[in-house]
């Protein structure tokens, strides 16, 4: 089955404390993206990568780090989480990033940061 | 500055009425539209897009409308379903801009049985 898969779900830690949420699609897309959601602002582009070793910002990139070293994978890092990364998250792929095709999207992470 | 806007936060339609949701965008360099559903504890699922080439496409029960002079979409659902009652997230892209996605703040479509 073609998916997204995000992990972990649900992650509630303490400020400071580094993590990392793990994305990873099996449908060999070249392009993914985080984003998050919040009420009222819908859902913002944190990074994106147009292929492996190729990674831009979004609108929302202050406080967070991506890798991109294979394909398949598209890790979101927070090195020292904020209560204002308090959020839900979603990773997204496409095939191409010049295809005007529609994205794929995770089930979400619901983070929490106290 | 938002550059995609859903103005209604949220729409309550009878069964097999007619639901309209629209958008609004500001950078004149959109040239691809899409929109996606979102049912709670799940991740957006693409619904039906269209090409700043044409002003209609349909697949369906529904159709999505661009009206490029007044930098405007809407989606209509046409009979609108219980089922249809979900979170609908309008989207926008350039296709110079190298893969940069702009979402509206999303309306949440009840539809009444």
């Amino acid at each position: 089955e073609a998916q997204v898969t995000q992990n972990p779900r649900y992650l509630i830690t303490v400020t400071g404390k580094k993590l990392t949420v793990t994305c990873s699609q099996n449908m060999n897309h070249e392009y993914m993206s985080w984003y998050r959601q919040d009420p009222g602002l819908g859902l913002r582009q944190i990074y994106y990568s147009m292929n492996v070793e190729v990674t831009d910002k979004g609108d929302v990139p202050e406080g967070y780090k991506v890798s991109r070293k294979e394909k398949r994978n598209f890790p979101l890092i927070l090195e020292s989480p904020s209560p204002n990364q308090t959020s839900l998250y979603f990773c997204a792929s496409k095939g191409r990033w010049y295809q005007d095709t529609e994205a794929f999207f995770g089930q979400g992470t619901r983070l929490t940061v106290v | 500055d938002q550059q995609v806007k859903q103005n209604s936060p949220s729409l309550s339609v009878q069964e097999g009425r007619i639901s309209i949701l629209n958008c609004d965008y500001t950078n004149s360099m959109f040239d691809y539209f899409l929109w996606y559903k979102k049912y709670p504890a799940e991740g957006p699922t693409f619904l039906i897009s269209i090409s700043s080439i044409k002003d209609k496409n349909e697949d369906g029960r529904f159709t999505v409308f661009l009206n490029k002079s007044a930098k405007h979409l809407s989606l209509h659902i046409v009979p609108s379903q219980p089922g249809d009652s979900a979170v609908y997230f309008c989207a926008a892209s350039e296709t110079e801009a190298a893969g940069k996605s702009t979402f509206g703040d999303g309306t949440t479509l009840t539809v009444k049985p």
